[in-house]
């Protein structure tokens, strides 16, 4: 069954340092990847994502992430994390299941920031 | 352009009753999904509808139901509310089915006491 696992449940970074939060997943073929960004009460904002073709996105808020197939991994990152950066990242997969698609979700990570 | 709009943004309800919340799309978007999350998990997926039908379902029992309007907006529907059921509920919204970029509402605070 398609799976997103994300390894990292709290991180915490200083301002200014540089950030790589995990996502891994399980699926058969290549699925189409996503993360989002969710503040404290907030909805799920659109951060970057990958259907095809180069494997490293670039995506809002300086963010990029790299797809590896061999790896099945989709890691986020950011060279130099901001404050506002604080929040929590949510992976996912999007992918076939039983005749329609569906988002799978990661548990998320939280991240923290000091100043 | 608006995003996803959802609407209400909060509401408390007794265990037993019933709730309905809506989504709006985002203009010229067809396809509508629903998710739910719990307090410190991430979303799980409830129902996907596109034009108007119903394409697929998650692991959630009958008392959850939807519907999609010709508008492309779209009812949750939850009876027999328990307190499990207090989470955010979320609707997404993208142009077709087919995986392409899924837009996300704000959502929908729920309690249920």
């Amino acid at each position: 069954a398609q799976s997103v696992t994300q390894p990292d449940i709290h991180i915490t970074v200083s301002e200014g340092a540089s950030l790589e939060l995990r996502c891994n997943y399980s699926y058969g073929a290549t699925p189409y990847l996503f993360w989002y960004v969710q503040s404290p009460g907030q909805g799920l904002q659109l951060l970057l994502k990958y259907f095809s073709g180069d494997t490293l996105v670039q995506g809002i808020k300086g963010f990029e992430a790299e797809f590896k197939r061999s790896q099945s991994s989709f890691n986020l990152r950011k060279p130099s994390v901001h404050w506002s950066d604080a929040a929590e990242y949510f992976c996912a997969v999007y992918a076939p299941w039983g005749g329609y698609n569906k988002l799978i979700f990661g548990a998320g990570t939280r991240l923290a920031v000091h100043p | 352009d608006a995003g996803v709009t959802q609407s209400p943004t909060h509401l408390i309800k007794t265990r037993g009753q019933q709730v309905t919340l809506r989504c709006s799309p985002i203009s010229g978007h067809k396809s509508v999904s629903w998710y739910q999350q719990v307090l410190g998990q991430g979303p799980q997926f409830i129902f996907q509808y596109y034009e108007k039908e119903e394409r697929g379902r998650g692991n959630f029992p009958d008392r959850f139901s939807a519907r999609q309007f010709p508008n492309y907006s779209s009812e949750l529907n939850v009876n027999a509310l328990l307190l499990g059921d207090s989470a955010l509920y979320l609707c997404a919204s993208s142009s077709d089915s087919s995986g392409n970029t899924i837009y996300f509402g704000e959502g929908s605070w729920l309690t249920v006491v």
